[in-house]
């Protein structure tokens, strides 16, 4: 069975303050790495996929990256603006996603 | 403007109610997914349709339903027979099945029991 786990479950960062969130998979055949930024009480926004491993995605202070069992996501230099909660889902030969359990990430000033 | 509408934005069920939950997409995508996300816990996948008349069962389907009958529409119904319904509900969409392509979702459905 197909597993995404993420980790840390919560992160408190100050603003300017680098850092990673991990996400390990055991996905059959994995076919894409897909990370989402979800706001709360909203759906999730896609932000990058990432078909196979050494592949590097970026957009804005974000950038993710993947290899055969992990993927991270760097956020250099948060803004506050940044604090949501960050999914990772990964999509297999079983073709449907499996989400982690996500990081919630809040940026104070 | 191209995206996914799902209505109501909340919902509120009576004990032994069915309710129908509505997702729309304009984006012209062939597959379509519901999701159930619980606090805590990562989205479960409910039921996904690759085609028009055509779907399948996900993890958690009992106490669902689903139909596809237009490409654009994939309403989830939440029957009396899901025991614990109160959760956040997302509709998604995605260009090709097979699953190497992003899904976008809906904002979401929050369905309480009272």
């Amino acid at each position: 069975e197909d597993q995404v786990t993420q980790s840390p479950e919560a992160l408190r960062l100050q603003e300017g303050e680098s850092s990673s969130l991990n996400c390990s998979y055991t996905v059959s055949g994995l076919r894409g790495l897909f990370w989402y930024r979800q706001d709360p009480g909203k759906g999730p926004e896609f932000l990058f996929t990432l078909y196979s491993a050494g592949e590097e995605k970026e957009k804005e202070r974000l950038k993710a990256t993947l290899t055969k069992k992990e993927s991270f996501l760097h956020i250099t230099a948060p803004k506050p603006e940044d604090s949501a909660t960050y999914l990772c889902a990964g999509t297999g030969t079983a073709s449907k996603l499996t989400f982690g359990t996500g990081t919630r990430l809040q940026v104070t000033l | 403007d191209g995206g996914i509408t799902q209505s109501p934005k909340y919902l509120f069920r009576k004990e032994g109610q069915n309710v129908t939950l509505s997702c729309e997409q304009n984006l012209n995508h062939d597959a379509m997914y519901w999701y159930r996300q619980d606090p805590g816990q990562g989205l479960r996948l409910i039921y996904y349709s690759q085609i028009v008349n055509d779907f399948q069962k996900g993890d958690i389907a009992e106490g669902y339903s689903v139909s596809r009958e237009k490409k654009e529409s994939f309403p989830l119904t939440v029957t009396s027979a899901q025991k614990n319904p109160t959760a956040f509900y997302l509709c998604a969409s995605s260009s090709r099945s097979g699953g190497n392509t992003e899904a976008f979702f809906g904002q979401g459905t929050r369905l309480t029991v009272v």
